[in-house]
């Protein structure tokens, strides 16, 4: 089975700082990996798919990169709603997803 | 507008069944792949089970033989039967939409979540 690990499990940081958060498989997974951040009570919400795409509606301060086993999550100027926990997906082996551990962004 | 609403969740006893409902508006089920995904409490997310569109479904080994997955497509609905549940089982359950671009896909439309509770 492919293992996600994200670094750094928490992180804290001010409005308008630029933060990045990273994702390791176990094995290559070309760049079938998404991002997802969810808020506290709420559902997680798709920001990247396959690597870099953004999901339609979500601000351009976001971005992803990465392919093979390495990935990162940047946010270029955080704002205080995007104060949450951030998780990576892989779908290189659909139908069987994992998800990484999460990284909660705080303040 | 796509809208998804789990239901039926609720507290167990260890050994209980349940039966999650997802309803869905604004697609139709049958042409969409879809998933569950849960999250127990203070953790992070657990992906559970697959549905293809033709039906054939895919569980997570911690689910596998306990849980399965069906749907109903005149009432365009999801369902998640959970059999022998455990407190490891404790969780909120959501179902999500798999969408694709190529051959890339991600849970891209989901639900509010329900709560299963499995306690004696």
């Amino acid at each position: 089975d492919i293992q996600m690990t994200q670094s750094p499990s928490s992180l804290s940081a001010s409005v308008g700082d630029r933060v990045t958060i990273t994702c390791r498989a176990s094995q290559s997974i070309s760049k079938y990996l998404n991002w997802y951040q969810q808020k506290p009570g709420k559902a997680p919400k798709l920001l990247i798919y396959a690597a870099s795409i953004l999901q339609s509606g979500v601000p351009s301060r976001f971005s992803g990169s990465g392919s093979g086993t390495d990935f990162t999550l940047t946010v270029s100027s955080l704002q205080p709603e995007d104060f949450a926990t951030y998780y990576c997906q892989q779908s290189f082996s659909t139908p069987i997803y994992t998800f990484g551990q999460g990284t909660k962004l705080e303040i | 507008e796509v809208q998804l609403l789990e239901t039926g969740g609720g507290l167990i006893q260890p050994g209980g069944s349940l039966r999650l409902s997802c309803a869905v508006s604004g697609l139709t089920v049958s042409s969409n792949h879809m998933s569950w995904v849960r999250q127990a409490p203070g953790k992070g997310l657990e992906w559970v089970s697959f549905i293809y569109t033709d039906g054939n479904t895919h569980y997570a080994d911690s689910v596998k033989g306990r849980f399965t997955g069906s749907r109903d497509d005149a009432k365009n609905t999801l369902f998640l039967q959970m059999n022998s549940l455990t407190p490891e089982d404790t969780a909120v359950y959501y179902c999500a939409t798999v969408g694709g671009r190529d051959s890339y896909s991600y849970c891209d439309f989901w639900g509010q979540g329900t709560q299963v509770t499995v306690s004696s």
